[in-house]
């Protein structure tokens, strides 16, 4: 059973425009949400997270935006950069060291 | 500093066989966790390893095990290989200085084929 569904599965975006990933959990413990990066043939980067206690966290072009009570999360990318394309996880922690991962959204962002 | 390595990064295997991947994670983590990323099933957590202790494990069958050292580097096993085990296997370290979640950081991954 997925604990973290994580949609769409692919994205193609304008150069300059907005990409939104969207992720929905079940299991209220989780505390920790990070969002991590993937380039072909690298393992996963932390790109951004959050916790429920905040209900949005930006980090330059990149925002979280959390709904606890509708347990759902997404990431937002501003102004979309063709060197942003990669596979993008959404994952969350139950105050532990293992991480529940989405299924995962390939961007391709077209020049 | 350098980052989480792993070794072999690519190894082909065939079925019934068993299989030894180690990961060296960053200078000062003293947590390593292991996870199996396959096109079907995604990033899937293994187990965690703290200070030579297995902290935390997955739910994957007992052919999957592991192991830490006293410098905190790590190795995962697999026995009685299937063709279901190929995948790209990760190493993440963090530093683990108190309750909760740690930033992780990955490796490169293992790319095991089993033929």
């Amino acid at each position: 059973q997925q604990q973290v569904k994580q949609s769409p599965q692919s994205l193609i975006v304008q150069k300059g425009g907005i990409s939104i990933i969207n992720c929905a959990y079940e299991n209220t413990a989780f505390d920790y949400f990070p969002w991590y990066q993937q380039f072909p043939g690298k393992g996963p980067a932390l790109l951004i997270a959050i916790r429920p206690d905040v209900s949005e966290k930006k980090e330059g072009r990149f925002t979280i935006s959390f709904n606890k009570s509708a347990k759902q999360f997404s990431l937002h990318i501003m102004d979309s950069q063709p060197g942003d394309s990669a596979t993008y996880f959404c994952a969350a922690s139950a105050g532990a060291n293992n991480l529940f991962f989405g299924t995962g959204t390939r961007l391709t962002v077209i020049p | 500093k350098a980052g989480v390595t792993q070794t072999p990064r690519y190894l082909i295997k065939t079925r019934g066989q068993q299989v030894t991947l180690s990961c060296s994670p960053i200078s000062g983590h003293r947590s390593v966790s292991w996870y199996q990323q396959t096109p079907g099933q995604g990033l899937q957590f293994l187990f965690e390893y703290f200070s030579e202790t297995q902290r935390n494990k997955g739910n994957f069958p007992g052919r999957f095990s592991g192991r830490q050292f006293s410098n905190s580097r790590s190795e995962m096993n697999v026995s009685t290989l299937e063709l279901g085990d190929s995948a790209l296997y990760l190493c993440a370290s963090s530093l683990s200085l108190g309750r909760g979640f740690n930033e992780q950081f990955f490796g490169p991954g293992t790319r095991l084929t089993v033929l």
